[in-house]
């Protein structure tokens, strides 16, 4: 059974640009969520999707946004990206079974720096 | 307060001993909790999940819970070099999302 596929795996930009991240979920698995990842403040939440509507939202600021598409793939953008911005953003997708909803799976991640 | 808290270690214990790793979390209708591990370079991966109060054991691996307390804690028994990283909490509200803690940083030193 294939895994949760992010890509880029890697990617520069600079201050300004903006960046589209992907992530293909586990076959089956409905729900996606994406969280970035910084050695200071750890793995925050940054938003989750079931059924291409996005349930619930972190606290980042409106430059942060995803999608989700009807076969489960879900995109996250970062537009006027600023140097805070890099980190490694991870995608996790999830049964979403009632408790189960947190029994997260993560990709290897999308890691993003910005110069 | 933060939501979900973990002494950020290092926790350095022999091999052989047990590891001891705790957490307490803020928000009392949480009603799912998790263990994750995460080696240096990789991704986390699910290790334990308890929803009720007590322990559960899947071999050398205890979770424990405490609702009332609001507190969970993982044991490793019969510690390995190998199980040197970092371990998450991660705690799930009902509410579609899933919050972690900073982590707790182990080594097993052989």
């Amino acid at each position: 059974k294939a895994g949760v596929t992010q890509t880029p795996r890697y990617l520069i930009k600079t201050r300004g640009q903006q960046v589209t991240l992907s992530c293909s979920p586990i076959s089956g698995h409905r729900s996606v969520s994406w969280y970035q990842q910084t050695p200071g403040q750890g793995l925050q939440f940054l938003f989750e999707y079931f059924s291409e509507t996005q349930r619930n939202k972190g606290n980042f600021p409106g430059r942060f946004s995803g999608r989700q598409f009807s076969n489960s793939r879900s995109e996250m953008n970062v537009s006027t990206l600023e140097l805070g911005d890099s980190a490694l953003y991870l995608c996790a997708s999830s049964l979403a079974v009632g408790r189960r909803t947190g029994e997260l799976f993560f990709g290897e991640g999308s890691r993003l720096t910005v110069l | 307060q933060k939501e979900v808290e973990q002494n950020s270690g290092p926790l350095s214990v022999p091999e052989g001993a047990i590891a001891s790793l705790n957490c307490t979390y803020s928000d009392r209708g949480s009603q799912s909790f998790f263990w994750y591990r995460q080696y240096s370079g990789k991704s986390p991966e699910l290790i334990m999940f308890i929803y009720s109060n007590g322990d559960k054991e899947d071999g050398r691996f205890t979770a424990q819970l405490n609702k009332a307390s609001q507190y969970v804690s993982l044991l490793i028994r019969d510690s390995q070099p190998s199980d040197s990283a970092t371990y998450l909490c991660a705690v799930n509200t009902g509410g579609f999302k899933t919050i972690f803690g900073a982590g707790t940083r182990l080594f097993v030193k052989a």
